[in-house]
Parts: C-alpha cells; sequence; structure tokens
C-alpha cells in the first residue's frame, strides 16, 4: 500500500524558512517523479514543485521559483521542500503528491494527508 | 500558463447523472493524449485521483465515473450519482509546465 506521509508543517513568521518533509512506503520511491501541491485555506489546489527520480531536474511555478526548493533522498525514500522568504500568501496545507506513472510527471496518482504551514507574525 | 475554467458548482439528485465540465485556454491533447486529469476531494481530506489522460479510470475507482473530452473541452460524467460522491472534483492539465488545475466544481444535492 503506497503511503506518503508528510511532517515539518507549523506556525511561522513571515520571512522565516521552514523545511517540509514526506516520508514514502509501499513503492520503489526511487523510479518515480515526486511533487508537492498545497491548498489555501477553503481554496483550490496549486502545484509547487516537481522532482524527477534522481533529483536532476526541478520545476516550479512562478510563484515559488526562487524561493522554494523541491529535493529528495531516494535512499531514505524521503522527499523534502525547503520554503524561504515565506509569505503569507503561502499560508496553505502543503501535500506531498506521488506522480503516476514511472518515470512521467503528469497525474498525480497519491496523496498524503497534508501538512498545515501558517504565515503569520 | 494553461487556464482551466470550471462551473463553481453543480446541484444534482441522487441516482441522476453528474456531467462537470473543464475548458482550458490551450490545446492539451498531444501525438493523440490528452493531458487532462481528474480529482475527487471531500472535506478535510487530500484529492483523490479518478481519471488519468482524459478518459482512463484509476485503480480502485468505480465505473460510474467516466472521463471525455480532447482539445480544450473536456467532460467528467458521474453515473448514477451516490451520496458517497457528493464532494469537490477538480481537473488538471499536464500538457505544459505549470502544471495547473480548475478552480474545482462543488457538487451538490438538490
Amino acid at each position: 500500500e503506497v503511503q506518503l506521509v508528510e511532517s515539518g508543517g507549523g506556525l511561522v513568521q513571515p520571512g522565516r524558512s521552514l523545511k517540509l518533509s514526506c516520508a514514502a512506503s509501499g513503492f520503489t520511491f526511487s523510479n518515480y517523479y515526486m511533487a508537492w501541491v498545497r491548498q489555501a485555506p477553503k481554496k483550490g489546489l496549486e502545484w509547487v514543485a516537481t522532482i524527477s527520480t534522481s533529483g536532476s531536474r526541478t520545476y516550479y511555478p512562478d510563484s515559488v521559483k526562487g524561493r522554494f526548493t523541491i529535493s529528495r533522498d531516494n535512499a531514505k525514500s524521503s522527499l523534502y521542500l525547503q520554503m524561504n522568504s515565506l509569505k503569507s500568501e503561502d499560508t496553505a496545507t502543503y501535500y506531498c503528491a506521488r506522480q503516476g506513472a514511472a518515470i512521467a510527471a503528469h497525474w498525480f496518482a497519491y496523496w498524503g494527508q497534508g501538512t498545515l504551514v501558517t504565515v503569520s507574525s | 500558463d494553461i487556464v482551466l475554467t470550471q462551473s463553481p458548482a453543480l446541484a444534482v439528485s441522487l441516482e441522476q447523472r453528474a456531467t462537470i465540465s473543464c475548458k482550458t485556454s490551450q490545446n492539451v491533447d498531444n501525438y493523440g493524449i490528452s493531458y487532462m486529469h481528474w480529482y475527487q476531494q471531500k472535506p478535510g481530506q487530500q484529492p483523490k485521483l479518478l481519471i488519468y489522460e482524459g478518459s482512463n479510470l484509476a485503480s480502485g475507482i468505480p465505473a460510474r465515473f467516466s472521463g471525455s473530452g480532447s482539445g480544450t473541452d473536456f467532460t467528467l460524467t458521474i453515473d448514477p450519482v451516490e451520496a458517497d460522491d457528493i464532494a469537490t472534483y477538480y481537473c488538471q492539465q499536464s500538457k505544459d509546465y505549470p502544471r495547473t488545475f480548475g478552480g474545482g466544481t462543488k457538487l451538490e444535492l438538490k
């Protein structure tokens, strides 16, 4: 059974940093692209970042590019999101997601339960 | 960026058919594949994949759900609607980066 468990969320002041983690199990982690997707309170879904199987390629929307960094440790089956220069508009539940097909990055086949990040002074 | 447009809400009766639409600002087809995917999200839960590549049913999803369309116009159909289907439904494109989602359609009981 595929399991994705996020951690690291919490309350953080604007301008500060936070690092999220996602522990994966139930599949061969190194075979899949991974991603982060967020959802602001009462709002829709927003894709945040995607990383290739080896970690050599990363993708971001303009809203987080230069502030957020996605990374992975295949030996630990773990995904990370380093978030710097946080803004109030980054307040959201952050979901870790496994992409659908091996070595591809199209649909989000499995999602974690999410971790809430609140950016406020 | 490719913009996906969904109606905010749809009211439906149980055991009837629900048709949820998603229109994209650009063609999301490539080499015969529609890079359109659908998700269901219930309150307090994470999203769940329903349909991938336009019309492929995800694992474990009932055959009451189906996806259709191509180019810029796509549809998620639920037939018949059951009480457990009351949720918000999102479309998502993967033709280009940035990956984008529609605003969501909240399925409500009539």
